[in-house]
């Protein structure tokens, strides 16, 4: 069973406009961690947020904001005034502790592109 | 600087013929894994190690080896490719935990013809 689950594959917004990019999980432990990452055409994957399941209070850093629910098991991210560099696939992730230690989950990602 | 580097960047070889991608890190971290990236499939982890001489089968390890005989070092090791092993392959390391963040290399390129 899929563990992150990204519904959106590719989003197409033009500059200015707000948007969301959706991010569901699943998981039966108690402690766990999501985490964000960004993938830019250049292709390397550049970390954008980590958040505990103990903490569920949004965050803002400039453009960018997080929502973390627990109760619908989301963890979704808004991007305010997007912007053209903000074009890339962005990549939602689980981390759970497994028989091996933690093993990260990636969803399979979001495309977002952002026309001028 | 704090960074992990694999090489090749790129290559393109033909079936059957044994490969090795290194994948080396500089920030003493236990963890390493090897991921591949397919189109639609998002990143699916192939093998990971929590420590040397310390190996564990992700999600989709067939076709693939690994070593971690030094703490520094993981490489990635197709025995035969075939071309379904065509992909973009990312080695990412951190500290052992699971809130800790992967420093991911900057990626490799196969294409088996």
């Amino acid at each position: 069973a899929q563990k992150v689950t990204q519904a959106q594959t590719e989003i197409s917004v033009v500059e200015k406009e707000d948007v969301t990019l959706d991010c569901v999980y699943e998981t039966r432990d108690t402690t766990y961690y999501l985490f964000w990452y960004k993938q830019p055409p250049s292709g390397e994957l550049v970390f954008l947020i980590r958040r505990n399941s103990f903490d569920e209070q949004n965050e803002i850093s400039g453009r960018y904001s997080w929502n973390f629910q627990k109760s619908t098991s989301s963890f979704n991210f808004t991007i305010t005034a997007s912007q053209v560099v903000d074009s890339a696939v962005y990549f939602c992730a689980l981390s759970e502790a497994g028989p091996s230690g933690y093993a990260l989950n990636f969803g399979k990602g979001t495309s977002l592109l952002v026309t001028p | 600087e704090a960074q992990v580097t694999q090489n090749p960047r790129y290559l393109i070889t033909v079936t059957g013929k044994k490969l090795t991608v290194t994948c080396s890190q500089n920030m003493n971290h236990e963890y390493m894994s090897w991921y591949r990236q397919d189109p639609g499939l998002g990143l699916r982890q192939i093998y990971y190690s929590m420590n040397v001489e310390v190996t564990d089968k992700g999600d989709v390890p067939e076709g693939y080896k690994v070593s971690r005989k030094e703490k520094r070092n993981f490489p990635l090791i197709l025995e035969s490719p075939s071309p379904n092993q065509t992909s973009l392959y990312f080695c990412a390391s951190s500290r052992i935990s699971g809130a800790n963040v992967l420093t991911f290399g900057a990626g490799s390129r196969l294409t088996v013809l």
